[in-house]
């Protein structure tokens, strides 16, 4: 069975770097074809796509983030990451990790971590 | 950008009901068009994926229809674990979008 699992500050400071780690288990984020991803969702309000990375390393990110926003993998560890710098209250949000299939060839998140609270606050 | 509306926000209704999600997408998505299912506090689940096809373990009172750009999420009959907010996702571009979900309650 797939886990994930975010890590990661749960407060940071308005101009700083947000940055989460999200750990998979029961599965390698190496051996494909899934999309890694991670999307957030604002207090009491919508989900809101950020950005992807496959299993070969081709990234995807939201437009309206792009210019602050890097997704490593990390195959050694079995994570991948997201960094998000010069974060504002704006950036506050609950931050998933998930997994996207792409075999079926629908590209459906069938996988999710349980999700991580970040607050920008100083 | 895809974007993806649905309605009604919200709705109130009783155990063993049926109840309609519609959802409406800006442009044509063919079929790719997913549902989930999300209750206070956890991540979302899975239920639909292509428009109509079940995912694995979901109950077979929930079901899709549609393509193009319009699209229903049915669930009957109602069941008490049902009430949650529920959302529609279009993976046809490359920038997925989400609905802005619908919240199913206790009438």
């Amino acid at each position: 069975q797939v886990q994930l699992q975010e890590s990661g500050p749960g407060l940071v400071r308005p101009s700083q770097t947000l940055s989460l780690t999200c750990t998979v288990t029961g599965g390698s984020v190496s051996r494909g074809p899934f999309y890694w991803s991670w999307i957030r969702q604002h207090p009491g309000k919508g989900l809101e796509w950020i950005g992807y990375i496959s299993d070969t390393g081709s990234i995807y990110y939201n437009p309206s983030l792009r210019s602050r926003m890097t997704i490593s993998l990390d195959t050694s560890k079995n994570q991948f990451s997201l960094k998000l710098s010069s974060v504002t209250a704006a950036d506050t949000a609950v931050y998933y990790c998930a997994r996207v299939d792409v075999l079926s060839g629908y590209y459906y998140v069938d996988y999710w971590g349980p999700g991580t609270l970040v607050t920008v606050s100083s | 950008d895809v974007q993806l509306t649905q309605s009604p926000s919200s709705l109130s209704a009783s155990v063993g009901d049926r109840v309609t999600i519609t959802c409406r997408a800006s442009q044509s998505v063919t079929t790719y068009l997913n549902w989930y299912q999300q209750k206070p506090g956890k991540a979302p689940k899975l239920l639909i994926y292509a428009a109509s096809r079940l995912q694995s373990g979901v109950p077979s009172r929930f079901s899709g229809s549609g393509s193009g750009t319009d699209f229903t999420l049915t669930i009957s009959p109602l069941q008490p674990e049902d009430f949650a907010t529920y959302y529609c996702q279009q993976s046809y571009s490359t920038l997925y979008s989400f609905g802005q979900g619908t919240k199913l309650e206790i009438k």
